[in-house]
Parts: C-alpha cells; sequence; structure tokens
C-alpha cells in the first residue's frame, strides 16, 4: 500500500529552527514535493526532492534519504507568517501525487 | 497568484441540488485535476485530465462527474450529493509529457462546498 507519515502538529518560537519530518512507503518512487497551505488559501510549491542529499533555497531546505524513505523540510530564522500547515507528497509509479495529512505549524513570539 | 482561478469560493447546496465547480488554470499547462480536502486527512485525488486523456479515480462516486473542454477549463458538476461531501476542493495544474515526468503542481484556492 501507499502510506505517507507526518507529525500533525508542531509549535515553534519566532527566530528558531524547526525540522518537519515526513516518511512515506510508496510503490516505486519518482519524487517528493512539500507544500505550504495558509488558513484558507492554496498549497504552494516549496521544494522537489528525487536525489538523496539537501537543496537549500533561503531560509527553506529539504532533504531526502530514498534508502530510508525519509525527508524532512527545515524552516530557519521562524517568521509568524510561516505558521501554515505543510504537506508532503510522493510520485510513486501510479503516475499520481499522494499526499500526506499535513503538518500544522504554530510559530509562536 | 498561482495563475489558477475556481469558482465560486463558497457554496452550500441541499441534497437534492445540481451545481459545478469552474477552475480555470492561466499557466499553459495542459493536465489539470481535481482534489477534495476534508478536515484531518490527506489530499485526495479525484480525477486527472493529462494531454485530453481523463485519469479516472474508481473511487470517486458517480455523484461527481468532471468536465475537461479544453486544457486550461476544468469543471466538477455535483448533483445528489451527501453532507459527508461537505469538504474544500481544490483544483490543480501542471505541465505533462508522454515521456512521463514529473512537474510540480499549482493550486487553486479552492471552493469550500457544505452539502446541507
Amino acid at each position: 500500500g501507499q502510506n505517507i507519515d507526518q507529525p500533525t502538529e508542531m509549535t515553534a518560537t519566532e527566530g528558531a529552527i524547526v525540522q518537519i519530518n515526513c516518511t512515506y512507503q510508496t510503490s516505486g518512487f519518482n519524487g517528493l514535493f512539500w507544500y505550504q497551505q495558509h488558513a484558507g488559501e492554496a498549497p504552494t510549491f516549496l521544494s522537489y526532492n528525487v536525489l538523496d542529499g539537501l537543496e537549500e533555497k533561503g531560509r527553506f531546505s529539504s532533504f531526502l534519504s530514498r534508502s530510508k524513505g525519509y525527508s524532512y523540510l527545515l524552516l530557519k530564522e521562524l517568521q509568524m507568517k510561516d505558521s501554515a500547515s505543510y504537506l508532503c507528497a510522493v510520485y510513486g509509479n501510479t503516475g499520481k501525487l499522494i499526499f500526506g495529512q499535513g503538518t500544522t505549524l504554530q510559530v509562536k513570539p | 497568484e498561482t495563475g489558477v482561478t475556481q469558482t465560486p469560493r463558497h457554496l452550500v447546496m441541499g441534497m437534492t441540488n445540481k451545481k459545478s465547480l469552474k477552475c480555470e488554470q492561466h499557466l499553459g499547462h495542459n493536465a489539470m485535476y481535481w482534489y477534495k480536502q476534508s478536515a484531518k486527512k490527506p489530499l485526495e485525488l479525484m480525477f486527472v485530465y493529462s494531454l485530453e486523456e481523463r485519469v479516472e479515480n474508481n473511487s470517486v462516486p458517480s455523484r461527481f462527474s468532471p468536465e475537461c473542454p479544453n486544457s486550461s477549463h476544468l469543471f466538477l458538476h455535483l448533483h445528489t450529493l451527501q453532507p459527508e461531501d461537505s469538504a474544500l476542493y481544490l483544483c490543480a495544474s501542471s505541465q505533462a509529457g508522454r515521456t512521463g515526468g514529473v512537474y510540480e503542481q499549482y493550486f487553486g484556492p479552492g471552493t469550500r462546498l457544505t452539502v446541507t
């Protein structure tokens, strides 16, 4: 079967660093996406990993280990506007994007 | 602005009504998707149109009927819905290639549907 696990909720402090983990079990692997979704808004693309290692984009970085079926999204220098849901999604060999339930991050002053 | 628009943004309908959701993408993509997002659940893929072919999720009840008249427009026709169909319905678009390839999807803001 296909399964993607993420923590349901996380809390962090403004200015800190937070790591959101995602583990997956899918039929095949063709890439992993991270999306950000603010309440009442569309999910927006953050990052894409298909090879092992770290991809850095400003304050956001995403890591992938295909052998472990594991990824994380790292957010540095947290800002209040980073409070949102973060969705992990995997392209298996079904040609469809499979989403985790999302991690709701609350950033506190 | 993601380049994908959806109307209406909010919809309340009775179980005997017929309504349609509309999605339009201005990104030049050739694949479009309908997703259902319920509270505390992962995004569920409902339908895909890619390169003018429909890929249908067999678990979607027949009371949901998609229509894709061209690569820029996507509709979801609704009839005799149930209260458990209340959810956020998201449209997305992406590039698609005949030889495969993985492309990020761009989402619209969604239609918040309430079935009474």
